[in-house]
């Protein structure tokens, strides 16, 4: 399995500040997905971020809000631009892997973040 | 959108088994049932996943009805630290996982 870190763990910020998230994962993978789960619901799939091209993003988010970067194949970010308190949520990174012989995914422990 | 279904919430007493129910009517033949849990704060983690065979590993059983229309995940023992919202989910491989609400598992001492 992978071994995915996040930083921050956790930030509070104002509004109208954007605030970006690292994820950083142990070994080499094509793919990365940025996920947010708002308070009491379940995650919601961002974007697909794959190296070396534009981020895919899914229906309702953007680009302008949530740039993201993929420099590397160990490595992305993800950043809330211009934050209201509607953006308060826990932001995960996740990359492809292999479990009993298919493909799953695993998880970062997640980016808490309160806007004020 | 989600293509599962699942109950809201459940209750299990601890050392009992855990059966949590999915259905998946509209699953298509190369989609694979998966299954993952969230413990509260935490990122969520793979717990079993099957294509049409009943599956079992160290965490849980996977059965699958024949028709594939739906599913149960078993947890044989459950203990307080299974308290969790877990997740059926189906999928075709190599594409991203969709969640949808879950089931709010409450392990009862």
């Amino acid at each position: 399995s992978a071994v995915i870190s996040q930083k921050p763990s956790r930030d509070i910020c104002q509004r109208g500040t954007s605030l970006t998230i690292q994820c950083q994962v142990d070994s080499q993978v094509t793919m990365m997905f940025w996920y947010r789960q708002q308070p009491g619901q379940s995650l919601t799939l961002i974007a697909t971020a794959n190296q070396g091209s534009e981020a895919t993003y899914e229906s309702g988010f953007v680009i302008d809000k949530f740039p993201i970067s993929r420099p590397n194949l160990t490595f992305s970010t993800l950043t809330v631009s211009n934050m209201s308190p509607e953006d308060s949520s826990i932001y995960l990174c996740s990359v492809p892997g292999l479990a009993g012989g298919a493909d799953t995914q695993y998880f970062g422990p997640g980016t808490r973040l309160t806007v004020l | 959108d989600a293509k599962t279904t699942q109950p809201t919430s459940m209750d299990c007493a601890e050392g009992r088994a855990a059966n949590l129910p999915c259905n998946h009517s509209t699953i298509s033949g190369n989609e694979y049932v998966y299954w993952y849990r969230q413990i509260h704060s935490q990122g969520p983690q793979y717990i079993i996943h099957g294509l049409k065979n009943n599956e079992t590993n160290e965490m849980a059983s996977l059965i699958i009805t024949e028709d594939r229309k739906s599913s149960t995940l078993i947890l044989p023992h459950a203990t307080l630290r299974d308290t969790a919202v877990y997740y059926c989910i189906v999928r075709y491989r190599n594409t991203p996982l969709v969640f949808g609400k879950g089931t709010r598992l409450s392990v009862i001492a």
